[in-house]
């Protein structure tokens, strides 16, 4: 246990509906990262917060794809209007310095 | 080209042999290297990371960096069946995020 939590741990939803996900930090860590994985390929980048500051969005990030970090603690990330090329795992890495540390993961499958 | 470049695999070592990965990245930006280790439908876990031209060893596992080739490496040392996941490089430019290579996946066999 990394001490980062993700919640919730899997989510099955019908097209079309919006989910959203938690990622809690390791207290002390200032930066927030929020990855997508697909089967078979490495974590893909969608944003990065420092504090409550989003810095960086990918172009993979569509408008249908938000984050927060509102007190530069927790974030969440809302997906609106699923899609089912939506189903993935969503990672969080959170880090203080150089070492990134991902929570568990949340997996999401849309029927 | 991708960013980062790694064999998909699967590297197929004997128990106790050296296994050895691979890296190449395109960004002269780069600033740190990191080696994530995942087993299946798990989430990366953090084995080590480098950031000066040379060797790096921690326990079984060495990272080696090569800047000038824009080479990083990964030597898992008396490999064990427990070393069996998907291995992944990732680096760090000055933007902070980690870009990720799509993994290399080892099979320790007994």
């Amino acid at each position: 246990d990394t001490g980062v939590s993700q919640d919730p741990r899997h989510k099955i939803t019908k097209r079309g509906q919006n989910v959203t996900f938690r990622c809690d930090p390791i207290s002390e860590h200032n930066r927030l990262y929020w990855y997508r994985q697909t089967l078979g390929q490495g974590p893909e980048f969608l944003t990065y917060f420092q504090n409550e500051a989003q810095l960086e969005k990918s172009r993979l990030l569509s408008d249908r794809f938000s984050a927060e970090r509102p007190k530069g603690s927790f974030s969440t990330l809302e997906i609106q209007r699923t899609e089912q090329g939506d189903s993935a795992m969503y990672l969080c890495a959170t880090s203080l310095n150089t070492e990134a540390f991902f929570g568990q993961g949340t997996r999401l499958t849309v029927v | 080209q991708k960013e980062v470049e790694q064999n998909s695999g699967p590297l197929s070592v004997p128990e106790g042999a050296i296994a050895s990965l691979n890296c190449t990245y395109s960004d002269r930006g780069s600033q740190s290297f990191f080696w994530y280790r995942q087993y299946s439908g798990k989430s990366p876990e953090l084995i080590m990371f480098i950031y000066s031209n040379g060797d790096k060893e921690d326990g079984r596992f060495t990272a080696q960096l090569n800047k000038a080739s824009q080479y990083v490496s990964l030597l898992i040392r008396d490999s064990q069946p427990s070393d069996s996941a998907t291995y992944l490089c990732a680096f760090q430019a000055a933007g902070n995020k980690l870009t990720f290579g799509g993994g290399t996946r080892v099979l320790v066999k007994p």
